[in-house]
């Protein structure tokens, strides 16, 4: 059964700060997604970036980037230069093509100081 | 519509009374899905369509939990006798390649 799990329920950074939120999976596929949501306090849950895992590269979006270790299974999330509206949950969750289940994480709770 | 629509967004109920939940996918996509997110939790999977049938309703916790979708957009959600333990926000999404999921605002129900 594939899990995902982050294991920071909570963290703060400082305005114009870098953080890392890590995630972690557990799966015997080799072919997978991977996804970064953000869900602001007005609830609505929004697509950060998204890695396939064939490729090599590390997905990008502007101040958002991944750190995508393969074989460590980690999905990890950094945020540069952050800004008050980063402040959010966060959720990690993986899914495999070709099917439609999404494992989400129990989320990680994210606030940006002024 | 431009995005996913739920409706209401906010439910106060009474123990023992049914709701319907509504949900108002992307035109066009033919994947949805239901989540409940309790308060602080992440996101429990409840049941996923395909245009109008449902493959998965493992999620629903419990015979009260009942879905449907009609003409391969609108999907309700209803509950039954109405739990206090029922009491989340519910979220609707939808994908049109069962790829990135579109969420809708959610409902917040509250069983008093």
């Amino acid at each position: 059964a594939q899990t995902v799990t982050q294991s920071q329920p909570e963290m703060s950074v400082q305005e114009a700060e870098t953080v890392t939120l890590s995630c972690t999976y557990d799966t015997s596929e080799n072919n997978y997604y991977l996804f970064w949501y953000k869900q602001p306090p007005s609830r609505q849950m929004i697509l950060v970036i998204r890695q396939e895992a064939y490729k090599q590269q590390n997905a990008t979006e502007n101040r958002f980037s991944v750190n995508f270790q393969k074989a460590a299974k980690s999905f990890s999330l950094k945020i540069s230069d952050s800004q008050l509206g980063d402040t959010a949950m966060y959720f990690c969750a993986f899914m495999i093509p070709g099917t439609y289940k999404y494992i989400f994480g129990t989320g990680t709770r994210l606030k940006v100081l002024a | 519509g431009a995005g996913v629509s739920q409706s209401p967004s906010n439910k106060v109920t009474e123990k023992g009374k049914d709701v319907e939940l509504r949900c108002d996918p992307i035109s066009g996509h033919t994947a949805l899905y239901w989540y409940r997110q309790s308060l602080g939790q992440g996101l429990e999977f409840l049941i996923y369509f395909q245009g109008n049938s449902a493959p998965d309703k493992s999620g629903l916790p419990s015979d009260r939990f009942s879905a449907e979708r009609t003409g391969g957009s609108v999907s309700t959600l209803t509950i039954q006798r109405t739990q206090q333990e029922d009491s989340a926000v519910y979220l609707c999404a939808s994908s049109l390649d069962n790829n990135e999921q579109f969420f809708g605002p959610g409902t917040r129900l509250t069983v008093l």
